[in-house]
This record gives C-alpha cells, sequence and structure tokens, in this order.
C-alpha cells in the first residue's frame, strides 16, 4: 500500500531563513499531495496543496513542489517567521478515488527569533 | 470549507468503560473519516464514516473496537471501546467535499486511567 516517508523529523532555523521539508510517497497513481500545519494543541489546518497535473504551487511565502517521476514533493516557507513555529505533515492520497490520504511522520518546525 | 464541531474536547476515563465522540459538520459532505494521533505521532486513519451503512476499517482497527456511526451527510460518531490506558490519544474527524479538502474537527483528548 501506500507509504510516505518525511524528512527531516525536526528543523531549527532563523527568523528570516527558508526552511525546506521533503516528503516522498510510494504508490505512483496518488495524485493529490497537501500539508498540514499544527500547532501545539491545535487541529491540523491545511496550508497549500498540490495535484498531481501540477509541478509548482506558490501561495505568498509557502510553496510546494511535486516530482512526479521521482514520487517525492516539498514544502518551502521563505522569509520564516517565529509563528511559522509548529508540526508540518505532509500527506498523500491512497489511489481509488476512496478520499483517504496517508500522512507523513511529521517536521516539528522551530524558528528562533 | 467546511466547519467542523467536535466533542468533547477532553475527556478522562476509567479502563474498561466506553466513550461515544461526536462529529457535526456545517455542511452536507461526501466523506468523513475518524483519525488517530497518539502522542507525538502523526495521523493514522482508523475508518471511513459512510452514510447509512458500515464504516469502512483500516488494517488494525476493527468494529468491535471502534463503533462508528453516520446517520446522515453531516453527522457522525466514534465509540472507543472497552477502553485501556494504550487508547489514549487524541481522535479528530474530517471532513471533505469530494475535492479532497479536507477539514479537521478540533479533536478529543483522551486519557484513559
Amino acid at each position: 500500500g501506500e507509504n510516505v516517508e518525511q524528512h527531516p523529523s525536526t528543523l531549527s532555523v532563523q527568523e528570516g531563513d527558508s526552511a525546506v521539508i521533503k516528503c516522498t510517497y510510494s504508490d505512483s497513481a496518488s495524485n493529490y499531495f497537501p500539508w498540514y500545519k499544527q500547532e501545539l494543541g491545535k487541529r491540523p489546518q491545511l496550508i497549500i496543496d498540490i495535484r498531481s497535473n501540477v509541478g509548482e504551487k506558490k501561495d505568498q511565502r509557502i510553496a510546494v513542489t511535486l516530482n512526479k517521476t521521482a514520487k517525492h514533493f516539498s514544502l518551502h516557507i521563505t522569509e520564516t517567521q517565529p509563528e511559522d513555529s509548529a508540526v508540518y505533515f505532509c500527506a498523500a492520497s491512497i489511489p481509488g478515488n476512496t478520499g483517504k490520504l496517508i500522512f507523513g511522520q511529521g517536521t516539528t518546525l522551530q524558528v528562533k527569533p | 470549507s467546511a466547519v467542523i464541531s467536535q466533542k468533547p474536547s477532553r475527556d478522562i476515563c476509567q479502563r474498561g468503560t466506553s466513550l461515544t465522540i461526536q462529529c457535526q459538520v456545517d455542511s452536507q459532505v461526501t466523506m468523513m473519516f475518524w483519525y488517530r494521533q497518539q502522542p507525538g505521532q502523526s495521523l493514522t486513519l482508523i475508518a471511513t464514516a459512510n452514510q447509512g451503512s458500515e464504516a469502512t476499517y483500516e488494517s488494525g482497527f476493527v468494529i468491535d473496537k471502534f463503533p462508528i456511526s453516520r446517520p446522515n451527510l453531516t453527522f457522525s460518531t466514534l465509540t472507543v471501546s472497552n477502553m485501556s490506558p494504550e487508547d489514549s490519544s487524541i481522535y479528530l474527524c474530517s471532513a471533505t467535499g469530494g475535492a479532497y479538502g479536507y477539514t479537521f474537527g478540533s479533536g478529543t483528548r483522551l486519557t484513559v486511567v
């Protein structure tokens, strides 16, 4: 079945620097790849997503890139701010129009002021 | 995207008892799911809540332990039965209108003592 690997597990950057989180997936039929941000004690919030017919998507300081050939996708955060500190999860859709997602292990991002 | 209300937000339960968690969506959604998030871990899909029929469970989860109901398109319940300390987790419901735009409920933090 589908498997999603996420790296790194922890990431510490200085405020203003960029942060990159990478995920790989196993099933080439996956076609939807969302990213979630989860602050301590809160629900996961969708921050950006990408579909398999698109290579890159941007939303202000956040961007996601997808390489279907290599089966990996990445989250890029530029000009990081302390409020970006959270746990970030990538996910991939399970093929078959099930609506189901499988999540990566999560990355704890710390942005130091 | 849909707004999801989930209750209770937290509970402390005695082992051997059961807890029913409710999930209410503010609009009709095609798919509803239940996830478990163990402390410091990622999200694991428990089951798909099917409207008017039995839920579809993922590997490792069974109906006797996690009975699920979905009587209509906006409401679902998850029961954690015969609880043990290993069931201590955050339980999250999620919903999508079919375009993979997942929204999560606020979660139920369960502690079993």
